[in-house]
């Protein structure tokens, strides 16, 4: 079946460092790619998505950036700060309403 | 005022009971859900509706009935509960559904402990 993978699973920055996320997605009619932050007791969050006609969207300290040729997509995170620490999903949307979600990274901002 | 709101919010009970858990959105959309999370943090998506009408029905055994009385509610009723259903139950909603995927809304979530 359809799938998305994540790496990595976890992920320790010095605050103040960039942080990449990387996921690679299987379906070629995917045309969506959002990614969500969760925060530790709460549900996820949308941060940032990307679609299919665009290679790099940015906003403020977050990026994404989508390869379709290679079927990769990246978050990236500049200036980290201890409030970046979560959970972070990526997933890919193709067109039967359902999004097909990364395992998670754990992001966690060393002081 | 929270836009989804799912009750309860930690559910403990013994094995074979029958449990519900109840959502509620205010954002005025079409499309609600229920996921599942286990321990490992992977997301799963078991139900989905649009306006009432269920849409996605993933492979999850029949002990897990999703009723929606309208639109703006979508409930989640276990029966037989087992240990493998222990996880956070998250409800979620989206204004677009179908070949345009919209953004999710996520409740707080539910975690079901069964023992």
């Amino acid at each position: 079946g359809e799938n998305v993978e994540q790496h990595p699973s976890t992920l320790s920055v010095q605050e103040g460092d960039s942080a990449v996320i990387k996921c690679t997605y299987s379906d070629s009619a995917s045309n969506y790619f959002p990614w969500y932050k969760q925060e530790l007791g709460k549900g996820p969050q949308l941060i940032i998505d990307i679609r299919s006609n665009v290679g790099e969207k940015k906003d403020q300290r977050i990026a994404v950036t989508l390869n379709k040729t290679a079927k990769h997509f990246s978050l990236h995170i500049t200036e980290t700060q201890p409030e970046d620490s979560a959970v972070y999903f990526c997933a890919s949307g193709a067109s039967n309403y359902q999004l097909i979600w990364g395992a998670g990274t754990k992001l966690i901002i060393k002081p | 005022d929270t836009a989804v709101s799912q009750t309860p919010k930690y559910l403990v009970t013994q094995m074979g009971n029958d449990k519900s858990i109840k959502c509620e959105q205010n954002l005025g959309h079409d499309t609600m859900y229920w996921y599942k999370q286990d321990s490992k943090k992977f997301l799963k998506i078991m139900f989905s509706y649009n306006n009432k009408e269920l849409i996605i029905n993933e492979t999850v055994p029949n002990r897990f009935s999703p009723k929606s009385p309208d639109k703006a509610h979508l409930n989640l009723h276990i029966n037989s509960l087992e240990l493998g259903d222990s996880a956070v139950y998250f409800c979620a909603s989206s204004q677009v559904g179908g070949m345009n995927t919209g953004e999710l809304f996520f409740g707080e979530g539910s975690r079901l402990t069964v023992l």
